[in-house]
């Protein structure tokens, strides 16, 4: 599996931060996996996102530091998925990363993929 | 939100060296702790997950125990490749991460 993650690195204040993830070696419709968000940063160490998958529907999960301006979204003719985060302030800059979950039974989580990063600044 | 706390935030070993990390999690979490590898400027990587399970064509000198809070790594015998950045990881709960323990050459 391999993840390749394509975006701006720099985006003003207020503005929306978008990152495209696209997936080689599974499908982004794979109903065993999950297809998820994370960013690192000095100050808030590697911090969880959240995750989009398919389970017979589509479902998102978001990280409570970040609901309401967190959209990730599936596109299964691209075999990618994005990451939408609006509103955007200094503290957003850190570099962000797409990773595949793999949850094989309840309680149980994990990252086995990771794209290869990028990162974004948040300036005017 | 469960809370986890790596020691030591750093250390330096020599090659050859027993080292040992620890993560403690803010309240039990049984076995859903992963651990990651990641070298500067690469993302992490996964080693250990569900707290001692080795990933495949990760060398066995690396090794993970533990449940409830408390959690170790371990790498019997330091290589220089292994030099950089531990994490753990809980999935007890919505997905969070350690501080990360630096392992520096000695």
């Amino acid at each position: 599996v391999q993840l390749l993650q394509s975006g701006p690195g720099v985006v003003k204040p207020s503005q929306t931060l978008s990152v495209t993830c696209a997936i080689s070696g599974d499908r982004v419709a794979n109903d065993s996996v999950a297809w998820d968000w994370l960013r690192q940063s000095p100050s808030r160490g590697l911090e969880w996102l959240g995750r989009t998958y398919l389970r017979s529907k589509w479902y998102e999960e978001y990280a409570v530091s970040v609901r309401g301006r967190i959209t990730i979204t599936p596109d299964t003719s691209r075999n990618e998925f994005s990451l939408q985060l609006n509103s955007v302030t200094p503290e957003d800059t850190a570099l962000y990363y797409c990773a595949r979950g793999i949850a094989p039974a309840r309680g149980l989580y994990w990252f086995d993929s990771w794209g290869q990063g990028t990162l974004v600044t948040v300036s005017s | 939100d469960i809370q986890m706390t790596q020691s030591p935030s750093s250390l330096s070993a020599s090659i050859g060296a027993r080292v040992t990390i620890t993560c403690r999690a803010s309240q039990n979490i049984i076995t859903s702790l992963n651990w990651y590898q990641q070298k500067p400027g690469r993302a992490p990587k996964l080693l250990i997950s569900a707290a001692s399970n080795l990933q495949s064509g990760v060398p066995s000198r690396f090794s993970g125990s533990g449940s409830g809070a408390e959690f170790t790594l371990t790498i019997s015998s330091l290589q220089r490749e292994d030099f950089a950045t531990y994490f753990c990881q809980q999935s007890y709960g919505i997905p969070s991460f350690g501080g990360g323990t630096k392992v520096e050459i000695k």
